[in-house]
């Protein structure tokens, strides 16, 4: 299957910091990327959808502008947690799908833990 | 967000042993996916679905589409210790690359 790079694997950070995670697809071009968060014990929710070229599409309760995502190009789009704070500490993953791709791959995810 | 409802939530069986879960929504979906995600890892996919009814194979893992288009269920035959982990159904409404709606999860548990 395609391979989707996520990077850091974890992070820890003082709070007022911000941190950047950054996503890839190695094999394909991913015009469609998405952004999930996970908490302990629960299932993925998704916080925005990214398309390559165009602004985030946020869903309901999430801060785009705590949430920064950059689609810049057909295999990278980063997620930027400004101003992080304890309630931020969660499990980031990110996922990627092609042109013509209806799966959906899945980054390692990130651990962010926040002071 | 909406959720799927996928069950049971938990599952305890012996190696060898079959397994067998589902997720059922209110809404159709056009796409069911099938992902099994290990402690800190990202999900990773199983098997795809594009058609109501349609049935799939891969290796000792089998799912199915209903063809109400509301539900999916996923069999696991003569577990073996690397199918500890959580499964989770994923579904998605539209066609492309519309988001997936996540299941709540199964954790599957192999006693020794």
């Amino acid at each position: 299957g395609a391979v989707v790079s996520q990077h850091p694997s974890r992070v820890i950070c003082k709070s007022g910091t911000s941190v950047k995670i950054e996503c890839r697809s190695l094999d394909f071009q991913a015009t469609t990327m998405f952004w999930y968060r996970q908490f302990p014990k629960q299932s993925l929710m998704l916080m925005a959808t990214s398309n390559e070229g165009s602004k985030a599409t946020y869903e309901q309760g999430v801060e785009k502008d705590k949430f920064l995502i950059n689609h810049a190009s057909l295999t990278l789009s980063t997620l930027t947690v400004t101003s992080a704070h304890p309630e931020d500490s969660s499990f980031y993953i990110c996922s990627a799908s092609g042109r013509t791709n209806e799966k959906l791959f899945f980054g390692s995810g990130t651990q962010l833990s926040v002071l | 967000g909406q959720q799927l409802n996928q069950s049971p939530q938990s599952m305890f069986i012996q190696e060898g042993e079959d397994v067998s879960m589902n997720c059922t929504s209110s809404s159709i979906f056009n796409t069911w996916l099938w992902y099994k995600q290990d402690p800190g890892e990202g999900p990773v996919l199983l098997i795809a679905l594009y058609k109501a009814g349609e049935l799939t194979s891969n290796g000792r893992l089998t799912a199915q589409f209903g063809i109400t288009r509301k539900d999916s269920f996923l069999n696991i035959s003569a577990s073996i210790p690397s199918d500890v982990g959580i499964y989770f159904c994923a579904g998605r409404m539209g066609f492309g690359n519309e988001k997936l709606t996540f299941g709540t999860g199964t954790r599957l548990t192999i006693i020794p």
